[in-house]
């Protein structure tokens, strides 16, 4: 499985964007970009995935550089709900079956 | 969204006794389901992949006769933890993968924590 690097941590003020970067020098053509958080005490929650186009949903926008070697996670406004641990995972899009490897994340806390 | 359901939240036990923990998709059949073990402070560890009808997959490492893992149907995915030790103890939890879209993603129980005394 292709591997992603994250920072270990970040901080944010609360209601302010938050970009969360995400490196993946040696994904390939077939693999999806997935993020999932967690919150503490619980299971991963997803938040999004893209294969090449930016993507946009309820709880974040994806990112995706053009030679697809990095993507960004975009909180629009942080709130303090939003504390977690966020993982950026390659999932091969040609395998269905395909299982989610989890690195190591990064912790992001939100300040009031 | 799909909802995976995960029993217990939370269970204490003696050193030496088996654990069941239970995985339940509400309102979607999981034909495959997927087991993790977190430890404080680490990342999710994938234990193994749990096929409906077939024996589990393992992942390198995990003993397939200390986590035996049932898929009997295709809502129900159980993790027993057969003689468990305090080195057992781990936050343990499931996710299942739903049947439709493309490259579809997966959806997480709430996780149980296991201490082994």
């Amino acid at each position: 499985d292709a591997k992603t690097t994250q920072p270990n941590s970040m901080e944010s003020n609360e209601e302010e964007p938050v970009h969360l970067p995400c490196n993946h020098s040696t994904i390939s053509g077939t693999d999806y970009i997935h993020w999932y958080r967690q919150l503490p005490s619980q299971g991963p929650e997803y938040v999004i995935h893209g294969l090449t186009s930016n993507v946009n949903n309820r709880m974040a926008s994806l990112a995706i550089a053009e030679d697809r070697k990095s993507s960004t996670l975009i909180l629009h406004r942080a709130t303090l709900r939003d504390a977690a641990v966020y993982y950026c995972i390659l999932r091969d899009g040609g395998n269905q079956g395909g299982k989610l490897i989890f690195g190591q994340g990064t912790e992001l806390s939100v300040k009031p | 969204g799909a909802v995976v359901s995960q029993h217990p939240s939370r269970v204490i036990c003696k050193s030496g006794t088996s654990v069941k923990i239970e995985c339940r998709s509400l309102d979607f059949q999981a034909t495959t389901m997927f087991w993790y073990r977190q430890f404080p402070k680490q990342s999710l560890m994938l234990m193994a992949t749990s096929n409906e009808g077939s024996k589990a997959t393992y992942e390198q490492g995990v003993e397939k006769d200390k986590f035996l893992i049932n898929h009997a149907s295709l809502t129900l995915s159980t993790l027993t933890v057969t003689s468990a030790h305090p080195e057992d103890s781990s936050f343990y939890i499931c996710s299942a993968r739903v049947p439709w879209g493309a490259n579809e993603k997966l959806f997480f129980g709430s996780g149980t924590q296991l201490s082994v005394l």
